[in-house]
């Protein structure tokens, strides 16, 4: 069984830029929450998507979207960049009907905003 | 609202000590609470869970019970190993699509 896949690992990008993060959930599982973690912080709730349709939503502005896939694939999109977006982009899956039993995270992608 | 609040660190301890890592929580309805461990450089594993007030959730000998009276869910160990150093993030879930997590405590076992 494989675990949550996230792409790419690092990135560095300028302020003003997009970006794209990608994920791909563990294998049955169809529902996909992004979160964010900064440095020496808690992951904060950025949004969940089940069934292709987003299914929560955390306090971040809409340059924060997202997207997922029939095959329960993920994509996390962040417009004009800020330099306080820097921090750990952490993907997790998990079976919509076992939410409260944990999720599987990812590895995450780290983003550094110059 | 939600919310969790975790026993500031650094935490350094010798190995074979005995680790507490306090965490309570403010939560509407009735949460599930929950135990994560990231190692330096990786993601966030499920280290141990408890869905309602009174059970213990346990796992590689860590344990920790939900105490709905204190609002608490402590993180506990017997025996420390050097294996063990990393952070340790308390978190709740009511709803089921969003976690609230702690600030997270650093351990550090050192030989």
């Amino acid at each position: 069984e494989t675990g949550v896949t996230q792409s790419p690992t690092h990135l560095i990008k300028t302020r003003g830029q997009q970006v794209t993060l990608r994920c791909s959930s563990q294998s049955g599982h169809n529902t996909v929450s992004w979160y964010q973690q900064a440095l020496g912080q808690g992951p904060q709730f950025i949004f969940q998507y089940y069934r292709e349709e987003e299914n929560g939503r955390g306090n971040f502005p809409p340059r924060f979207s997202g997207l997922q896939f029939p095959n329960y694939s993920s994509e996390l999109n962040v417009n004009a960049l800020e330099l306080d977006d820097s921090a750990l982009y952490l993907c997790a899956s998990s079976l919509a009907a076992y939410l409260n039993y944990g999720y599987t995270f990812g590895s995450g992608t780290r983003l550094t905003v110059v | 609202g939600n919310s969790v609040t975790q026993m500031e660190g650094p935490v350094t301890l010798s190995e074979e000590a005995f680790l507490t890592i306090n965490c309570t929580y403010t939560a509407t309805g009735y949460p599930s609470l929950f135990w994560y461990v990231q190692y330096p450089g990786e993601g966030l594993q499920l280290l141990l869970k408890a869905t309602k007030a009174d059970d213990k959730g346990s796992n590689k000998g860590f344990e920790a019970t939900y105490r709905k009276e204190t609002t608490s869910f402590h993180l506990e160990k017997g025996s420390v190993q050097v294996s063990d150093s990393a952070v340790y993030f308390c978190a709740l879930s009511s709803t089921g699509n969003q976690f609230y997590f702690g600030t997270g405590t650093s351990l550090t076992v050192i030989p």
